[in-house]
């Protein structure tokens, strides 16, 4: 299994629509989580951090439930723009993965006119 | 300022070739790792630094070498790669090497090997 799991895509949708990305994790005692974004051939970019009691970021809604271990993303009213690739990202759990990056395989969205 | 730049944005190599990618970041960041990405695949770990030690290797191959001259540069020292090495080596920085601190990423340079 994955240690981190993402919903395989491609999504596309038009503008103004509401999409949801959901990912899992493997291991419990996993410390932080976030969402990034990776547009074609450009370099990830934090898009937000995802925290227990649920966090929002203007159309950007993320949430965390640690007892079942998944994390979800919503984007709210689409823009053209939010085309590109969101990754799930989970730091590690302590030992030799304190603080280690480990990267969903990515879930691609493109919103079309 | 949240940037981390990377030198070259592009290069191209032989097999038999020497060259190094530099990265830098002025947020005093006491954290800086490697990634290597293939094309739609995700970001994989390579070293990460802490404190300008290493701290973590990947089991990476000894033709890649990094190396941390001081808490504000990284480099990657690069010898007889081989056309698989072919991919975008990303840069990033983090407060420090652990916990929960955000790591920011370069823009990368994209690297083929002939």
């Amino acid at each position: 299994r994955k240690e981190v799991e993402q919903d395989p895509g491609p999504f596309n949708v038009p503008e103004g629509a509401t999409v949801a990305f959901n990912c899992t994790y493997s291991n419990s005692a996993s410390q932080s989580f976030f969402w990034y974004r990776q547009d074609c051939r450009k370099e990830p970019k934090l898009l937000m951090s995802v925290y227990s009691s649920g966090n929002e970021d203007g159309r950007f809604t993320a949430q965390l439930n640690r007892a079942s271990q998944y994390i979800s993303l919503l984007i709210r009213d689409s823009k053209l723009s939010d085309s590109a690739t969101y990754l799930c990202v989970v730091t590690g759990a302590g030992g030799t993965s304190y603080g280690k990056l480990t990267f969903g395989q990515g879930t691609i969205l493109t919103v079309h006119p | 300022d949240t940037e981390v730049t990377q030198t070259p944005k592009h290069l191209v190599m032989g097999m038999t070739n020497k060259k190094s990618l530099k990265c830098e970041q002025h947020m005093g960041h006491r954290a800086m790792y490697w990634y290597k990405q293939k094309a739609k695949k995700p970001p994989e770990l390579m070293f990460v630094y802490s404190y300008e030690k290493l701290s973590i290797n990947e089991s990476v191959p000894s033709r890649f070498s990094p190396e941390c001259p001081n808490s504000s540069l990284l480099n990657l020292h690069l010898h007889a790669l081989q056309p698989e090495d072919s991919a975008l080596y990303l840069c990033a920085s983090s407060q420090v090497a652990g916990g929960t601190d955000t790591q920011y990423f370069g823009p990368g340079t994209r690297l083929t090997v002939l």
